[in-house]
């Protein structure tokens, strides 16, 4: 069964730093990989995807995906205090199901 | 935008009770989900649909059925609820392939005495 991890459990940062999240997974056949966002009181969003090794950007977020070493990462650039939330990696085995892991939750202080 | 609505928003039910929670949705996806999150475990994936009439176990099915009468609409019944079910359930719908988010509902915050 795919293990998901993610550290650390919580994260403060001071508003304008950079926030970096990490996510290591255990099933090596892994190909597609998702970060997902959740505000307090409401459903999960996708963030942002990423299936190849190496960097993606999107705006202010950056993910990083090392297949080989089983880990992909999530860094904020320029953070805000909108972006304090609890964050999920989740790795999808197959195109119909993901599996989460535990969160990050970030709290961005002014 | 995608619109994915749960009823009940807060439940509070008795152990031994029969409990179900709706999922519905308007975006035409085939796939839907069933997740409870619980703080320090995330969110785990408890029923999926690939389609009207079809239902799938996620990773923990024991203790709930699920129903998909049709595309739009998925349920997760509790036919006998205990306190361990306590916890906040998700439905979500996604479309197929790699590229396919899930879009997920409010939630549903429920509470077995």
């Amino acid at each position: 069964q795919q293990k998901v991890q993610q550290s650390p459990e919580s994260l403060i940062v001071p508003e304008g730093g950079m926030a970096s999240l990490n996510c290591t997974f255990s099933d090596r056949n892994s190909q597609y990989f998702w970060w997902y966002r959740q505000h307090s009181g409401e459903g999960p969003k996708a963030l942002m995807s990423i299936f190849s090794n190496g960097d993606k950007k999107e705006g202010r977020f950056t993910a990083h995906l090392n297949k080989a070493s089983l880990y992909v990462s999530l860094h904020i650039k320029d953070s805000q205090p909108s972006d304090s939330a609890l964050y999920f990696c989740a790795v999808m085995p197959n195109y119909n199901v993901l599996y989460f892991g535990s969160g990050t939750k970030l709290t961005v202080e002014p | 935008e995608a619109a994915v609505t749960q009823s009940p928003r807060n439940k509070v039910a008795v152990t031994g009770g029969k409990v179900t929670l709706s999922c519905n949705q308007t975006n035409n996806h085939n796939n839907m989900y069933w997740y409870r999150q619980d703080t320090g475990h995330g969110l785990r994936l408890i029923h999926y649909s690939y389609g009207a009439g079809s239902t799938e176990k996620g990773d923990i099915p024991d203790g709930y059925k699920a129903s998909r009468p049709s595309q739009e609409n998925f349920s997760l019944i509790l036919e006998l609820a205990t306190p361990s079910q306590t916890s906040v359930y998700f439905c979500a719908s996604g479309g197929q392939g790699r590229h396919a988010e899930q879009f997920f509902g409010p939630g549903t915050r429920l509470t077995v005495l």
